[in-house]
């Protein structure tokens, strides 16, 4: 089936640093979101990107959708701890009402 | 804002029990969607409804069935239960592509362990 390749699987980080992760595929998708998922609770969306090239920011965190609409990546500046958690990519072929295809998760960890 | 609404959150089954999940989308969304998470692993897509007709069909045994109802809520309904059913499941819901891009928005989950 669809594969979505996560990278890093975790990241040990110190408080103030600045962190990315990324995710790839082999197909084209439509839609990029990114979701966060702490332990026992549901994943929360953080950002959505519509547009390929798109680049989108919501406070410290800032998402691009790749121009090949293959690819798409997050990144965390000036970390805090209350950043700890599972970050998943999800692709989705249209803009709405179909599935999301998810990535394996990167999971981090901050360091006071 | 009113979220996803999930019910139970934890529920205990043994081997060849039934099981029925419930979910109350956000206010206004018409369209659901459920989710399988192992221990560990993302979520695996199951089915999905628009309007009450099934709109996606996922990875879901076929012993488990779905609906959606008139108010849009969603049961997921589960058969001759399976140690390895045991996960996380979660409802998403949404608003469909007629108002544009509208992202999924998941509820806390159901846990569902089988004994």
């Amino acid at each position: 089936g669809q594969q979505l390749n996560q990278s890093p699987q975790s990241m040990f980080i110190q408080e103030g640093e600045d962190v990315s992760m990324n995710c790839t595929s082999s197909s084209i998708f439509n839609t990029w979101l990114w979701y966060k998922q702490d332990p026992g609770e549901g994943p929360v969306l953080l950002i959505a990107l519509y547009k390929a090239g798109e680049l989108t920011s919501n406070g410290r965190l800032t998402a691009q959708f790749g121009t090949t609409r293959k690819d798409s990546f997050l990144n965390i500046s000036a970390s805090i701890p209350s950043d700890v958690g599972i970050y998943f990519c999800a692709g989705q072929r249209e803009t709405s009402g179909s599935r999301l295809t998810f990535g394996e998760g990167t999971q981090l960890t901050v360091n006071p | 804002a009113a979220g996803v609404i999930q019910s139970p959150r934890h529920l205990i089954k043994e081997k060849r029990e039934t099981a029925t999940l419930k979910c109350y989308p956000i206010p206004r969304h018409d369209t659901v969607y459920w989710y399988q998470q192992g221990p560990g692993q993302d979520p695996q897509f199951l089915i999905s409804f628009y309007e009450k007709m099934q709109s996606d069909k996922g990875s879901i045994p076929d012993r488990f069935s779905a609906q959606q109802f008139s108010d849009y809520h969603s049961e997921l309904n589960m058969s001759s239960l399976e140690l390895g059913d045991s996960a996380l499941y979660f409802c998403a819901s949404s608003l469909s592509r007629k108002y544009g891009n509208q992202p999924q928005h998941f509820g806390d989950g159901t846990r569902l362990s089988i004994l």
